[in-house]
């Protein structure tokens, strides 16, 4: 298996633009995750899908950010318009089933808003 | 709710000297803990969990309810070990979100 595969590994965009980015879990995996991590605030949980359902997007800061999951094998993360206090690494994550196996984690996007 | 804290984000040791970061959680029921590892510029990793009870590259950690603490231990620091540590706690039963804390930037030194 790849792992958890995010696209693109890096997004400079200017102020005002729309930004997706895209995540493909683990195969069988039940659970996806979107986290921001910034220096000042280190990992923040953004939302969460089970069965493709979001359950949780009590995290996702304002109405700019929109998660999807259409299907079992690929999530997006919406931000529009982009500002640039939305700059940081955004990581996706997947699991399976009980949380003591933990997550696994992909590369991140580096996004850069000026 | 639960929360999660790592109360240094910068720690150096000399290589060879022992580390421990520290982690402090709160948290009404029985959790599980986890230490999260990140290389520079590289994805999260698991490095261990304390239902295991495992020692992975020399670290351990050991769950210590009544001080509400997971601190991430190694005897003898290496410079491979510099690195981003998070500890991190999800609440048992159903619930399936971890929750993070601030992380530990580990340098070890030459």
């Amino acid at each position: 298996d790849a792992g958890v595969i995010q696209s693109p590994r890096h997004e400079v965009t200017e102020m005002g633009q729309e930004v997706t980015l895209r995540c493909k879990p683990i195969s069988g995996h039940d659970y996806l995750f979107w986290y921001r991590q910034t220096m000042m605030r280190g990992l923040e949980l953004l939302i969460y899908f089970n069965n493709n359902v979001p359950i949780d997007d009590s995290g996702m800061p304002e109405d700019r950010f929109s998660a999807k999951m259409p299907n079992a094998s690929f999530s997006t993360l919406k931000i529009q318009p982009s500002e640039p206090r939305d700059s940081a690494v955004y990581f996706c994550a997947s699991s399976l089933g009980p949380q003591g196996r933990g997550y696994t984690f992909g590369s991140g996007t580096r996004l850069t808003v000026v | 709710a639960q929360r999660v804290t790592q109360p240094e984000k910068l720690l150096s040791v000399f290589k060879g000297a022992p580390v421990e970061l520290k982690c402090n959680y709160s948290y009404s029921g029985s959790p599980e803990l986890f230490w999260y590892v990140q290389y520079s510029r590289q994805r999260l990793q698991l490095l261990l969990r304390h239902i295991s009870r495992e020692s992975i590259k020399g670290f351990t950690a050991d769950l210590n309810k009544g001080e509400t603490s997971f601190h991430l231990k190694k005897p003898f620091a290496q410079e491979e070990d510099s690195a981003m540590y998070y500890c991190a706690l999800s609440p048992s039963g159903s619930a399936r979100q971890l929750t993070f804390g601030s992380g530990t930037q580990l340098t070890v030194l030459p």
